[in-house]
């Protein structure tokens, strides 16, 4: 049972390059989820998908966007890479919402030079 | 949109002490109140939750309490073990139908010392 897969596990990219995060995850959850951490600010909500088929904004969604495939996958991309968007980042699941806690992926390190 | 604050920022005890962590919430209608634990290099992970209905829940060595009228709720971790060392995350939401997401606060790094 693999839970949350997330790829890749690092990357480094230039800036002005564009890339597409990838997340999985095999629990039939309903909701997911995309969060960055940076040092000091906890885990900040980039986009969620509350169920198949719908996608909202969360607290920084400038400079990404995100598509939920079907109900098991829910990618992030970044059209044009800035250095501010250096930073660890998340994806998590839960069955409806956030109650009963996420389960996250292991975190795709993310270097923009 | 609900705010979380978390204090310390930092938090070093001795093996064998108590350590508390303290988060306050903004949004009167926020509901559900998790914890997170997350290890060095590694995904955070749930470690206790607590609902608005209920004013403490323990686990263990760990326990949450909640207080409703002033808006915060605590994590304390009692008997402290070296693998305790990681940081820890609070977080609110108000789990309604319309309502999907978690906030954070910033995080406490706790350091047992042996």
């Amino acid at each position: 049972n693999a839970g949350v897969t997330q790829t890749p596990k690092f990357q480094v990219l230039k800036t002005g390059q564009s890339m597409t995060l990838q997340c999985a995850q095999d629990m039939n959850h309903n909701s997911m989820y995309w969060y960055r951490q940076d040092p000091g600010m906890g885990l900040r909500l980039i986009y969620y998908s509350a169920s198949e088929g719908t996608t909202d904004k969360g607290e920084v969604p400038n400079g990404y966007n995100v598509s939920r495939l079907n109900k098991r996958e829910f990618s992030l991309r970044l059209e044009s890479a800035a250095p501010s968007q250096t930073s660890v980042y998340f994806c998590a699941s839960s069955e409806r919402g956030p109650a009963g806690g996420y389960t996250f992926g292991s975190g795709t390190r993310l270097t923009v030079v | 949109g609900e705010n979380v604050e978390q204090h310390p920022s930092t938090l070093s005890v001795q093996e064998g002490d108590s350590a508390v962590i303290k988060c306050t919430y903004s949004d009167s209608a926020s509901n559900y109140f998790p914890w997170y634990k997350q290890e060095l290099g590694k995904r955070p992970q749930l470690i206790i939750d607590i609902r608005s209905n209920v004013g403490e829940k323990k686990d263990q060595r760990i326990a949450v309490t909640l207080n409703k009228t002033a808006k915060h709720f605590s994590l304390h971790i009692t008997e402290t073990q070296p693998e305790d060392s990681a940081v820890y995350f609070c977080a609110a939401s108000s789990s309604g139908s319309n309502d999907y997401k978690l906030s954070f606060g910033a995080g406490t790094t706790v350091t047992v010392r042996a």
